[in-house]
């Protein structure tokens, strides 16, 4: 059987519907989060961001809700397209101290036509 | 039009080697990164530069050496490699330091080392 950590968290999703990717987040003190997108190939690009003192910001088709009472951010994309199968990612940084994007571990969305 | 570019996009080579990757970004940024993404996808900041000057050094082996000619280069040098550098490599650039609020980092396509 595989072993956990060997893969990345999967989502599979119709396409049309709606998905929700996760992230728990280390740091009480992140001053600020991003969602990244990695497409297969690709660097990584900037989605959608949330400043700490926010708990909902809204894009175009995106939402990205945070909630630091339990240091958890989470990604709503609507109506799911193909072009949206890529790896997510979520990142933290601090503006004090080491000063440093730190990233998450990856999302793999997949859409099922 | 490419904003971050990276060469070579591929490299394959031995063990002990030394090998280099170049990264230019033509968005007038200041400050220019070196990130590691490993087999499982861990994206994991390396250094970064400021003008020219180290930022960042994230407890890499020092076979790693960045340089930066000007603000608008950022190459990586890696002496003697190991099997345990095989990894993508992603260079980024944005505007000011890294730990501003708002300070969008675009990254490159990335480079693709593999070591026999």
């Amino acid at each position: 059987g595989e072993s956990v950590g060997l893969h990345l968290p999967t989502l599979s999703v119709q396409e049309g519907d709606n998905s929700i990717i996760n992230c728990a987040y280390s740091n009480s003190a992140s001053d600020y989060f991003i969602w990244y997108k990695q497409e297969s190939g690709k660097g990584p690009q900037f989605i959608i961001d949330i400043r700490s003192n926010m708990d909902k910001r809204q894009g175009q088709r995106v939402t990205v809700l945070l909630n630091k009472t339990v240091k958890h951010l989470s990604l709503q994309i609507a109506a799911t397209q193909p072009g949206d199968s890529a790896v997510y990612f979520c990142a933290e940084i601090t503006v004090r101290g080491a000063q440093k994007l730190v990233f998450g571990q990856g999302t793999r969305l997949t859409i099922n036509p | 039009d490419t904003a971050v570019s990276q060469t070579p996009k591929y490299l394959v080579t031995q063990m002990g080697n030394d090998k280099s990757i170049k990264c230019e970004q033509n968005l007038g940024h200041d400050t220019m990164y070196w990130y590691k993404q490993d087999s499982k996808k861990f994206l994991k900041i390396m250094f970064s530069y400021n003008n020219k000057e180290l930022i960042i050094n994230e407890t890499v082996p020092n076979r790693f050496s960045p340089k930066s000619p000007d603000k608008a280069h950022l190459n990586l040098h890696i002496n003697s490699l190991e099997l345990g550098d095989s990894a993508v490599y992603f260079c980024a650039s944005s505007h000011g330091l890294q730990g501003r609020l708002d300070n969008e980092q675009f990254f490159g396509p990335g480079t693709r080392l593999t070591v026999l």
